[in-house]
């Protein structure tokens, strides 16, 4: 089946450093999404991409829908210590009546004050 | 707050008892999903509808597990003689309509004793 792999699995960085995070997929999709969960919480999303070679901003964060369809990347500047989280792509095939979204494991994301 | 709305937030059970989760989509989504989530991995699909029409189950939706949609607005996901591997967050999310971002609840954490 789809199956989504992220990497790095964990990050520790410094207040102010920027941050790049991958994802690939064994099949293709038609929408990516960015999602970030803080603990005890629901995902919550930061970006939609639905075209290939397509790259978003949303403030800090800057992500791109991959040429192949297979892959996408999330940046984020100038990291501050709210940045903490845990942020899983995700990938959505859109079908006719099948469009469930199939998540990645996750990046951990610490920020060293 | 308009966002999608999940009860209870936390659920302890004793194993072997039915538990029952509610989820409240956003007003206007005609779509709602259901995963589950377990420590250090990204949600997992389990099921999904649209309006009232229950459209698609997972295979780790096992035979103790029912969800509805009755009315084509809020759901309920029942769990019979509950086992501890049932301990999970369990998410609801809703999109407008197919093709379109999944907003996610801050789902029920289940533990089983």
């Amino acid at each position: 089946g789809q199956q989504l792999n992220q990497s790095p699995q964990s990050m520790f960085i410094q207040e102010g450093e920027d941050v790049s995070m991958n994802c690939t997929s064994s099949s293709i999709f038609n929408t990516w999404l960015w999602y970030k969960q803080d603990p005890g919480e629901g995902p919550v999303l930061l970006i939609a991409l639905y075209k290939a070679g397509e790259l978003t901003s949303n403030g800090r964060l800057t992500a791109q829908f991959g040429i192949t369809r297979k892959d996408s990347f999330l940046n984020i500047s100038a990291s501050i210590p709210s940045d903490v989280g845990i942020y899983f792509c995700a990938g959505q095939l859109l079908l006719t009546s099948y469009d469930k979204v199939i998540f990645g494991p996750g990046t951990s994301l610490s920020v060293i004050p | 707050d308009t966002g999608v709305s999940q009860n209870p937030r936390h659920k302890i059970t004793k194993r072997g008892q039915n538990v029952t989760f509610r989820c409240d989509p956003i007003s206007e989504h005609n779509r709602l999903y259901w995963y589950r989530q377990t420590l250090g991995q990204g949600p997992e699909f389990l099921t999904y509808f649209q309006n009232e029409a229950q459209l698609e189950k997972s295979r780790l939706l096992s035979d103790r597990f029912s969800a509805e949609r009755p009315k084509g607005s809020f759901s309920t996901l029942e769990i019979q003689r509950t086992e501890q591997g049932d301990s999970a967050m369990y998410l609801c999310a809703s999109s407008l309509l197919s093709g379109s971002e999944a907003f996610f609840g801050q789902g029920t954490r289940l533990t089983v004793v």
